[in-house]
Formats: C-alpha cells, sequence, structure tokens
C-alpha cells in the first residue's frame, strides 16, 4: 500500500508570493493533518480534515488554509508568505478519527521562502 | 490542556548499550501516547503507541516503551543500540476529549561506534 504521498517535495519561494501544496493520503484514509516543523518551534498542528470539514484548527493565522477533497486528497495554502514560513509541511493520514488512531505522515514539503 | 516534555535535546549512546530517551506528559484524561522517528530529510515514522492494556509496549526496529501512570512518563528503550538508530526521536500524547496530537520538542539520539 503506497504511504501518504506530498507533492512538491522541495520549492522557494519569494516573500509575498502564495504557495499550495498538495497530499494524497494512504489509500482508505479518510483524516488528512497538517504540520509545520521549524528548528525553533518544532512540530505544531495546523489543522485537520476529515470528510472534506475541518475538525481542528491550530493556532496560526488566517494565511495558512486547507481543503479536503472528496477523494480525501488534500491542499494548504500559504498566502502573502513571510520568511517565517520556510519550514517542512508534514501532512499525515489516518483511517478514521479520534485519539487511539494512529496518524501515519508523508516526507513533507520543504519551503524556503527567500 | 495536554503537554509533553522530553527533557534531553541530546542522547549519546555506544553502539550496543541500552538506551532510553524520556518522555513526560500531562493530560485531563486518558493519556494516548505514541513515538515516532525521524532521519534526515525525511518524514515522521511511526515506532509504537500506548492505547490501554499492558503497560510496556513493543514497537518496530526493536524499541519498545513503558507507560508509567504515576510518573506521567512514557519513556523509549532499546535493549542494544545500533548506530542506525541514531535519528531524531518525538514522544506525542493525544487526550480522549481533545484529538489534537501534541509533539514534544524531540530528542536528537546518536548512537557512537
Amino acid at each position: 500500500k503506497a504511504g501518504v504521498t506530498q507533492t512538491p517535495r522541495y520549492l522557494i519561494k519569494t516573500r509575498g508570493q502564495q504557495v499550495t501544496l498538495s497530499c494524497s493520503p494512504i489509500s482508505g484514509h479518510r483524516s488528512v493533518s497538517w504540520y509545520q516543523q521549524t528548528p525553533g518551534q518544532g512540530l505544531q498542528f495546523l489543522f485537520e480534515y476529515f470528510s472534506e470539514t475541518q475538525r481542528n484548527k491550530g493556532n496560526f493565522p488566517g494565511r495558512f488554509s486547507g481543503r479536503q477533497f472528496s477523494n480525501s486528497r488534500s491542499e494548504m495554502n500559504v498566502s502573502t508568505l513571510e520568511l517565517g514560513d520556510s519550514a517542512l509541511y508534514l501532512c499525515a493520514s489516518s483511517p478514521g478519527q479520534g485519539a487511539r488512531v494512529t496518524i501515519y505522515f508523508g516526507e513533507g514539503s520543504w519551503l524556503t521562502v527567500v | 490542556a495536554q503537554s509533553v516534555a522530553q527533557p534531553e535535546d541530546q542522547v549519546n549512546v555506544a553502539e550496543g548499550n541500552p538506551l532510553t530517551v524520556k518522555c513526560t506528559y500531562s493530560v485531563s484524561g486518558n493519556p494516548y501516547l505514541f513515538w515516532y522517528v525521524q532521519y534526515p530529510n525525511r518524514g515522521l515514522q511511526f515506532l509504537l503507541k500506548y492505547i490501554t492494556g499492558d503497560n510496556l509496549v513493543k514497537g518496530s526496529y526493536g524499541f519498545e516503551a513503558e507507560f508509567n501512570k504515576s510518573q506521567t512518563s512514557f519513556h523509549l528503550k532499546k535493549p542494544s543500540a545500533l548506530v542506525s538508530d541514531s535519528a531524531l526521536y518525538f514522544c506525542a500524547v493525544r487526550d480522549e476529549g481533545d484529538d489534537k496530537i501534541i509533539f514534544g520538542k524531540g530528542t536528537r539520539l546518536h548512537i557512537l561506534p
């Protein structure tokens, strides 16, 4: 079974631009969540989607948004990029909802803002 | 609100020796605890989890973790370290009442040949 697939793996953007990252979950998984990883802040939860509905949201500004499609694939968008948005963005999927469920991560998308 | 702490930024262990990576947590309800490993330039890989039952949980690559409710700890252990175990390890907690997963800051494990 294929794992969580994220595209693109690496990208460089200019401050002020916007970026869209894509995530395909493990087949059969309906929950997708996104995380930002930086050396200073560690792993921070961005948001979680289940059946196209946002279930949880972390403490990030409104420039960060996401959506989930009917096939469970998800995208996240960051508008008006700032230098501090440079990070590894990780997508994870799980078969369902609930605190007992294991989440499985993709390889991540490395975003550099210059 | 739940929280998780990994008190050591880095742990150095000689190859063949036992290793321990520490994790303590705080939740208001029943804790669900997870360990993940991250190799350079990769995503996180699931190692093991504690949901309920036996306090000693066995996971991938020979790792195990012991849940201690009284000490609110969930330390990761391995009897004999390998150089290939060198990586960044994350402990995470979820609370039944709040599905958000909270990760520790991570502990960098160096296994010395």
